[in-house]
């Protein structure tokens, strides 16, 4: 069974880089989007964007610019950087496993989520 | 970029109560690419349903999904005292992936 531990600092300064990593347990990345997800304290959900196992990348239009996602095949890992952040930023951040074939599950399993929070 | 839009905002009903949750999108949605999710304070959302109506591994047959095209249904046929939770559902057939605001199921 699949499985999403993720990590990161939980406490950043405005204009710095905000830097999480997601790591995959007891399956492959081939065939599957590996997502980032955040929610502000108590709000909604929101996608940040998704990467392939061949590096192929999406990312939400309103973030575009300061995000990056990157994978690591040697390491069952993929990570999100986030620059630039702001108080705005400060949310729980979570890693998901996107299935898109024809009756795919959608976004399962998740990361156990991680709190950043954004303040001078 | 679909938009999807829940209604109600908060449903106060009693345990045993049969709970009905809307969903309509701003443009069609695939129906293999419509999903719902529970989140409790505290948990990463959970899975419930996929597809529009196919039931995740290891949820209850008293949760159950419909529709299609722009309206989409999330129905608790009798409300159990764990599933008052916080309600979304999303769209991941087209990017960006997109969900709607929440439905909160909340005890009366």
């Amino acid at each position: 069974q699949v499985q999403l531990q993720q990590w990161g600092a939980g406490l950043l300064k405005p204009s710095e880089t905000l830097s999480l990593t997601c790591a995959v347990y007891g399956g492959s990345f081939s065939g599957y989007y590996w997502s980032w997800i955040r929610q502000p304290p108590g709000k909604g959900l929101e996608w940040i964007g998704e990467i392939n196992h061949s590096g192929s990348t999406s990312y939400n239009p309103s973030l575009k610019s300061r995000v990056t996602i990157s994978i690591d095949m040697s390491k069952n890992q993929f990570s999100l950087k986030l620059s630039s952040v702001t108080p705005a930023d400060t949310a729980v951040y979570y890693c998901a496993r996107v299935d898109t074939a024809i009756l795919g599950v959608g976004f399962d399993p998740w990361g156990q989520g991680t709190l950043v929070t954004v303040s001078s | 970029e679909i938009v999807l839009t829940q209604s109600p905002g908060t449903l106060s009903l009693s345990p045993g109560e049969r709970a009905t949750l809307s969903c309509r999108a701003s443009q069609s949605v695939s129906s293999s690419y419509l999903a719902w999710y529970q989140q409790k304070p505290g948990q990463a959302p959970r899975l419930l349903i996929y597809a529009a109506s196919l039931r995740a591994t290891g949820i209850p047959a008293r949760f159950s999904g419909s529709g299609s095209g722009t309206d989409f249904t999330l129905t608790i046929s009798r409300l159990e005292p764990e599933d008052f939770a916080v309600y979304y559902c999303q769209q991941y057939g087209s990017s960006p992936r997109t969900f709607g605001q929440g439905t909160k199921v909340e005890i009366k």
